[in-house]
């Protein structure tokens, strides 16, 4: 049973485009993630959302417009897509916030690649 | 604003060292800190999650230690295999998201 699932696993899509990722946690935490991976594979934390309200938002374009329906799934949806938007976006989750004293082990999907052309 | 940092970036060994990664970071004040392990194309997978108050944790040939006070962590495998070749990374809670290095690649030589 996969603990963060993530789909699709692969986009290629063309500048302008509007696309969107879903991702799913059967782990039962309240709080998920999503991460951006550059090419030089440093990660970068895009959104927090904790009992699917965002906590934050790291100076993400508006073009990025996150949902989170139900604190198992965080979806994210991308407007307009460019091509410095190519990366692996990662989903993660963990029970409690980052923050003390809630600081539980985080988990990760497989990532979904996106390539704008 | 906390800070981590990987050294070395890279790192290429013989099987069968013993081998030691670092992480530093700038705020001494984590609630816990957590090494993970990235293959490439897949996801993160944890390896080790160290408690502020311990001191090191340990996994098969794996041990991870912490010292806050002078703001590091190392993660020493044992006995290296080709199959430990992969991105190590290490990352810190706060300010409600997980904060990472930049990461040390692995590569074991048979």
């Amino acid at each position: 049973d996969t603990a963060v699932s993530q789909t699709p696993k692969y986009l290629v899509t063309q500048m302008g485009n509007d696309k969107s990722i879903k991702c799913e946690q059967n782990l039962g935490h309240d709080t998920m993630y999503w991460y951006k991976q550059d090419s030089k594979k440093f990660l970068k934390i895009m959104f927090s959302y904790n009992n699917k309200e965002l906590i934050i938002n790291e100076t993400v374009p508006n073009r990025f417009s996150p949902k989170s329906p139900d604190k198992a799934h965080l979806n994210l949806h991308i407007n307009s897509l460019e091509l410095g938007d190519s990366a692996v976006y990662f989903c993660a989750s963990s029970q409690g916030l980052a923050a003390p004293p809630n600081t539980g082990e985080l988990f990760f999907g497989e990532g979904s690649r996106l390539t704008v052309l | 604003k906390q800070e981590v940092t990987q050294i070395p970036a890279a790192l290429s060994v013989p099987e069968g060292e013993n081998l030691v990664l670092n992480c530093s970071f700038t705020d001494s004040a984590i609630y816990n800190l957590q090494w993970f392990r990235q293959d490439p194309g897949k996801g993160l997978t944890s390896l080790l999650l160290i408690q502020s108050s311990q001191r090191e944790q340990t996994s098969g040939r794996l041990n991870a230690s912490l010292d806050k006070s002078s703001g590091r962590s190392t993660l020493y495998i044992a006995a290296s295999q080709p199959g430990d070749s992969a991105t190590y990374l290490c990352a810190v809670p706060g300010a409600y998201k997980y904060i990472f290095g930049t990461g040390t690649r692995l590569k074991v030589l048979a």
